[in-house]
């Protein structure tokens, strides 16, 4: 059971440069999550999605886009790199039930120089 | 707007103590609350979490406690082991979409 799978571990980019931070999860969870972590730094909410097609921001969304065509898949864009996006992004997702653990994946480390 | 603040931010023990990590937050109009452990370099784990209708919640070691009313959770942990040396995390989710509010964390040291 692979669980939740961040796509890739790490990756440096030039400022102006765009990418696409995959996340997919084999566990039929309806929730998704994006948040990133600076470091010293807890966790900020950056979007989540409820369930295919239905995606919203969260506390800091500026210089990000995703996507939720399937319930399996939920990638972040980054369009225009800046060297404040430098942090550890992680996916997480959840049952759309009572409970609502979150389930994370191991994180992008991301450097943007 | 939800802020949590966890105190100690750092905590360093010898081998076999209890310890309790603290959680505090300013809205008490909360969903659950959950406690997380991160290693280095590593993604969370989820400890524990508590519903706001339930006081605590026990797995082995670890106890969790809430008090809504005061805006206060606590992590004790009994016995500590070198292996529960990490950073723990606590989130407050106010609403059943999961969306959380992270603390900062404590990074606790267990010395053999």
């Amino acid at each position: 059971n692979a669980g939740v799978t961040q796509t890739p571990k790490f990756r440096i980019l030039k400022i102006g440069q765009s990418m696409t931070l995959q996340c997919t999860q084999d566990m039929n969870h309806n929730y998704m999550y994006w948040y990133r972590q600076d470091p010293g730094m807890g966790l900020k909410l950056i979007y989540y999605s409820v369930g295919a097609g239905i995606t919203d921001k969260g506390e800091v969304p500026n210089g990000y886009n995703v996507s939720r065509s399937t319930t399996e898949d939920f990638p972040l864009r980054l369009e225009l790199a800046a060297p404040s996006q430098t942090s550890v992004y992680f996916c997480a997702s959840s049952y759309r039930r009572e409970e609502n653990i979150q389930y994370f994946g191991a994180g992008t480390r991301l450097s943007v120089l | 707007k939800q802020e949590v603040t966890q105190i100690p931010a750092a905590l360093s023990v010898p081998e076999g103590e209890n310890l309790v990590l603290n959680c505090s937050f300013t809205d008490s109009a909360i969903y659950n609350l959950q406690w997380f452990r991160q290693d280095p370099g590593k993604g969370l784990t989820s400890l524990l979490l508590i519903q706001s209708s339930q006081r605590e919640q026990t797995s082995g070691r670890l106890n969790a406690s809430l008090d809504k009313s005061s805006g206060r959770s606590t992590l004790y942990i009994a016995a500590s082991q070198p292996g529960d040396s990490a950073t723990y995390l606590c989130a407050v989710s106010n609403t059943n979409a999961g969306k959380s509010t992270f603390g900062d964390g404590t990074t606790l040291t267990v010395k053999p």
